[in-house]
């Protein structure tokens, strides 16, 4: 199986930081890699595919890169509703694995 | 509105059976790669099973054997037939459709799943 490690396991910022996110893969995944966000209680909600490919609806403020086995998602000006957990998925080999989760919280 | 719903979750004593349904509306299971994720309490998200268009199955090794994943057409349903349920299955199970670059781009809002004796 693929192991996704995501890093940092929790990271807090303020309203207007620029945060980053990183996701490594055990192995290759070219780009087919997706970025969650998840809030409490609710269901997970796609952000970025093919690792940086913005979702239809999801603001310009996200942005993924990488490819290979090392990924980023970065926020440029943190919202204070961006406080979520975010998690990243490969879907190029199963199991499609996700990493472990980075919680964001505001400040 | 496209959307999906789950249904069937509940409480159930270990090595019992459960099966989960998700309704999807606005949008044709069978024609659409669908899959289960589950998350247990306070922990993170799981893949559990995928079904293709052409019905073709792939499961997560932890549930293999024990989960069946199929669908129903004529009711535009999902389902997962969960047998001989351990403790480590209690989680959330959610429904997700896959969309572009294979990223699930809709979820349902999840159906609570509780083994226990």
């Amino acid at each position: 199986d693929i192991q996704m490690t995501q890093s940092p396991s929790f990271v807090s910022a303020s309203v207007g930081d620029r945060v980053t996110l990183t996701c490594r893969a055990s192995q290759g995944v070219r780009t087919w890699l997706a970025w969650y966000q998840q809030k409490p209680g609710k269901a997970p909600k796609l952000l970025i595919y093919s690792a940086s490919t913005l979702q239809t609806g999801v603001p310009s403020r996200f942005s993924g890169s990488g490819s290979g086995t090392d990924f980023t998602l970065t926020i440029s000006s943190l919202q204070p509703e961006d406080s979520a957990t975010y998690y990243c998925q490969q879907v190029t080999t199963f199991p499609h694995t996700f990493g472990q989760g980075t919680k964001l919280e505001i400040k | 509105e496209v959307q999906l719903v789950e249904s069937g979750g509940g409480l159930i004593q270990p090595g019992g059976s459960l099966r989960l349904s998700c309704t999807s509306s606005g949008f044709s299971v069978t024609n659409t790669y669908m899959n289960w994720v589950r998350q247990a309490p306070g922990k993170g998200l799981e893949w559990v099973s995928v079904i293709y268009a052409d019905g073709t199955v792939y499961y997560a090794d932890s549930v293999k054997g024990r989960f069946t994943i199929s669908r129903d057409n004529s009711k535009n349903t999902l389902h997962l037939q969960m047998n001989s349920l351990r403790v480590e299955d209690t989680a959330v199970y959610y429904c997700a459709r896959e969309g572009l670059g294979d990223a699930f781009d809709m979820w349902g809002q999840g159906t609570m799943v509780t083994v226990s004796s």
